[in-house]
C-alpha cells in the first residue's frame, strides 16, 4: 500500500523558510516522480513543483520558482521541499503526491497534507 | 484565473446524471494531453476519480465516466448519491506553461 507522509509545516514569519519532508513507503521510490500541491483556505489545487524518478529533471510554478527548491533522497524514500522567502501568498497544505506510470501520468498516491502558515 | 475552466458549482437530486465540464484550449486538452479528475472530499487529500480521459482506478464506482473532445473534456456521474457531494478537479499537461495544471475545482451539490 502507498503511504506518503509529510512533515514540516508550521507557522513562519514572512520572509522565513520552511522545509518539508515526505516519506514514502509502499512502492518502488525511484521509479516515480513526485511533487508537491498546495490548497490555500478555501481554494483550488495548485501544482508547486515536481521531479523526476532520477532526479534529474525538476519542474517549480513560475509563483515559486527561485525560491523554492525540490530534491529526493533515495536511502530515505524522502521526497523535500525546501521553502526559502516565504510569502503571505504561500499559506496553504502542501501535498506529497506520486505520479503514477498509468496512462497520462496521473498522481494516484497522496499524502494528508501539512499545513503552512506565513503570517506576522 | 486557472488554465483549465470548471463551472464552480453543479447539482442534481439523488438517482440523477449530472456532468462537470474543464474547458482548455489548444496548449493543454486540445494539444492531445490526457485529462485527469480527482475528488475531494472535505478536509482530505484529493483521491484519483478518472485517469487518462475515460479510465477508471480499480475501486472507483462504474457511476463516474470521463470523456475528451477537442479542448474540453467532461466528467459525468450517473445514480447521484448522497456521498457525491464534495469538490472535483480536472487536471491536465500545459505546453506553453511546461507545467501540470488543475482546473478551479467544482463543488457538487446533491438536492
Amino acid at each position: 500500500e502507498v503511504q506518503l507522509l509529510e512533515s514540516g509545516g508550521g507557522l513562519v514569519q514572512p520572509g522565513g523558510s520552511l522545509r518539508l519532508s515526505c516519506a514514502a513507503s509502499g512502492f518502488t521510490f525511484s521509479n516515480y516522480a513526485m511533487s508537491w500541491v498546495r490548497q490555500a483556505p478555501g481554494k483550488g489545487l495548485e501544482l508547486v513543483s515536481g521531479i523526476s524518478g532520477s532526479g534529474d529533471m525538476t519542474h517549480y510554478a513560475d509563483s515559486v520558482k527561485g525560491r523554492f527548491t525540490i530534491s529526493r533522497d533515495y536511502s530515505k524514500n524522502t521526497v523535500f521541499l525546501q521553502m526559502n522567502s516565504l510569502r503571505a501568498e504561500d499559506t496553504a497544505v502542501y501535498y506529497c503526491a506520486k505520479q503514477d506510470t498509468l496512462t497520462g501520468y496521473p498522481w494516484s498516491g497522496w499524502g494528508q497534507g501539512t499545513l503552512v502558515t506565513v503570517s506576522s | 484565473q486557472s488554465v483549465l475552466t470548471q463551472p464552480p458549482s453543479v447539482s442534481g437530486a439523488p438517482g440523477q446524471r449530472v456532468t462537470i465540464s474543464c474547458t482548455g484550449s489548444s496548449s493543454n486538452i486540445g494539444a492531445g494531453y490526457d485529462v485527469h479528475w480527482y475528488q475531494q472530499l472535505p478536509g482530505t487529500a484529493p483521491k484519483l476519480l478518472i485517469y487518462g480521459n475515460t479510465n477508471r482506478p480499480s475501486g472507483v464506482p462504474d457511476r463516474f465516466s470521463g470523456s475528451k473532445s477537442g479542448t474540453s473534456a467532461s466528467l459525468a456521474i450517473t445514480g447521484l448519491q448522497a456521498e457525491d457531494e464534495t469538490d472535483y478537479y480536472c487536471q491536465s499537461y500545459d505546453i506553453s506553461l511546461s507545467i501540470w495544471v488543475f482546473g478551479g475545482g467544482t463543488k457538487l451539490t446533491v438536492l
